[in-house]
């Protein structure tokens, strides 16, 4: 079994300054991670993964996470955010028979 | 390339109406999933396809059916709708090297009002 919390259910930033967005799992695997970003109205889309190969990971439009397997948590962060950034953000991890999806960090970006 | 698609985009139903939620895709994924999302609850698995004419259940399966028939289509069925079902769907696949539970495509999602 496996799940995922994701520590803040709203981040609040302003334009220019750095997002970080916690996620602790639990796995009795050694699992796949992902974040991805929902736009309003809009599907999700993957921004990165995590399998192992790498414990930093970098995604796209800038974002990077790392993965601490002592601390059992996958944050993702940007050195800079951007207007576009506004969000909504899911840590997922994949288990042995489906996807445990986090409940979702809305981001908002100041002007 | 289309990726994945959903018809429709918002619906509206009564209580006790049944209705068919529609999916494609078009890059020969073999995997397919049914999610429902609501506020503060991430994503939930309906249902999910590893391959066409195989299906099985998810977390929340009951009052949805699915078949498989061909690669490209997934359809979900609301059997009789209740006001619980009101939520916004996604469809997703994901392609065969990777499995079921690896990365997911997904598709723009259905809202359903259920009154």
């Amino acid at each position: 079994a496996q799940s995922v919390t994701q520590l803040d259910s709203h981040v609040s930033v302003s334009e220019g300054t750095p997002v970080l967005l916690r996620c602790n799992y639990s796995s009795s695997y050694s699992p796949s991670l992902f974040w991805y970003v929902q736009h309003p109205n809009k599907g999700l889309q993957l921004l990165l993964k995590y399998t192992s190969a790498a414990t930093l990971v970098k995604g796209i439009n800038g974002f990077e996470a790392e993965f601490k397997k002592s601390e059992t948590s996958f944050h993702l962060t940007k050195p800079s955010a951007h207007m576009s950034d506004a969000a909504e953000y899911f840590c997922v991890v994949s288990g042995e028979d489906k996807l445990s999806f986090g409940a979702g960090t809305t981001v908002t970006v100041r002007a | 390339n289309a990726g994945v698609t959903q018809t429709p985009k918002f619906q509206v139903l009564k209580t006790g109406q049944s209705m068919t939620l529609q999916c494609a895709q078009d890059m020969n994924h073999e995997y397919m999933s049914w999610y429902r999302q609501d506020p503060g609850m991430g994503l939930r698995l309906i249902h999910y396809s590893v391959g066409a004419g195989i299906t099985d259940q998810g977390e929340v399966p009951n009052g949805y059916n699915v078949s498989r028939s061909t690669t490209e289509d997934f359809p979900l069925r609301l059997l009789s709708a209740a006001p619980s079902q009101t939520s916004v769907y996604f469809c997703a696949s994901s392609y065969s090297t990777g499995g079921p539970w690896e990365t997911q495509y997904f598709g723009p999602g259905t809202r359903l009002l259920v009154l």
